[in-house]
């Protein structure tokens, strides 16, 4: 099973800040990531596809960069609607498998 | 508008079945591959399985801790994906989502509950 680590498990940002989220998996999976976001009692939402291509709808604040084993979600100028939690997920090997989650917390 | 809505969830007792339903509409439901992806109270999101279109054989793949419990199948002609959980164990108590995707999940229902009890 391929196990998807995310960084950091919680983080404190004030608006405007940029905000990192890295995800490493514990093999390659070539560009199958992809980023979901999940306010309190919502359903998750796909903002990432593929690394680094984004859904239709969200946000050009949001971004994608990393192959292979390394990953990262960019929110550039963050915004108070932002707080969530981020998940990454891996769609290169069966069972599909997400990160453990990153909650934004907005200041 | 893709519109998932999911139903079925409630209470039941440890050994007890349940079957979950997710009826979508706004998109072509028989070319749709159609997950399940569920959430315990708190915690982290789970993929629990898959099951391909017709055309592409209808294959379905589990996670590992509902392999032989739980199964997945589908009605095309209702747009409905099932999922039937049986030997259902207190562990299985989550929101169980359907969403649709081969590799992303794009688009994803707002849930139902499970609670396993006795």
């Amino acid at each position: 099973e391929i196990v998807l680590t995310q960084s950091p498990d919680f983080q404190s940002v004030t608006p405007k800040e940029k905000v990192t989220i890295t995800c490493r998996a514990s093999q390659s999976i070539g560009s199958n990531l992809h980023w979901y976001q999940q306010k309190p009692d919502q359903s998750p939402k796909l903002l990432i596809k593929d690394a680094s291509q984004s859904f239709s709808g969200v946000p050009s604040r949001f971004s994608g960069s990393g192959s292979g084993t390394d990953f990262a979600l960019t929110i550039n100028s963050l915004e108070a609607e932002d707080a969530a939690t981020y998940y990454c997920h891996q769609s290169s090997d069966f069972p599909r498998t997400f990160g453990q989650g990153t909650k934004v917390e907005v200041k | 508008e893709v519109q998932l809505v999911e139903s079925g969830g409630g209470l039941v007792k440890p050994g007890g079945s349940l079957r979950l339903s997710c009826a979508g509409s706004g998109f072509i439901f028989s070319n749709a591959w159609m997950n399940w992806v569920r959430q315990a109270p708190g915690k982290g999101l789970e993929w629990v399985g898959r099951i391909k279109s017709k055309t592409t054989g209808e294959t379905t793949d589990y996670a590992a801790p509902v392999k032989g419990r739980f199964t997945i199948s589908r009605d095309d002609s209702k747009n409905t994906v099932y999922l039937q959980m049986n030997s259902l164990k207190t562990e299985d108590t989550a929101v169980y989502y359907c969403a649709t995707g081969g590799n992303f999940l794009d688009y994803w229902g707002q849930g139902t509950l499970v609670t396993v009890s006795s």
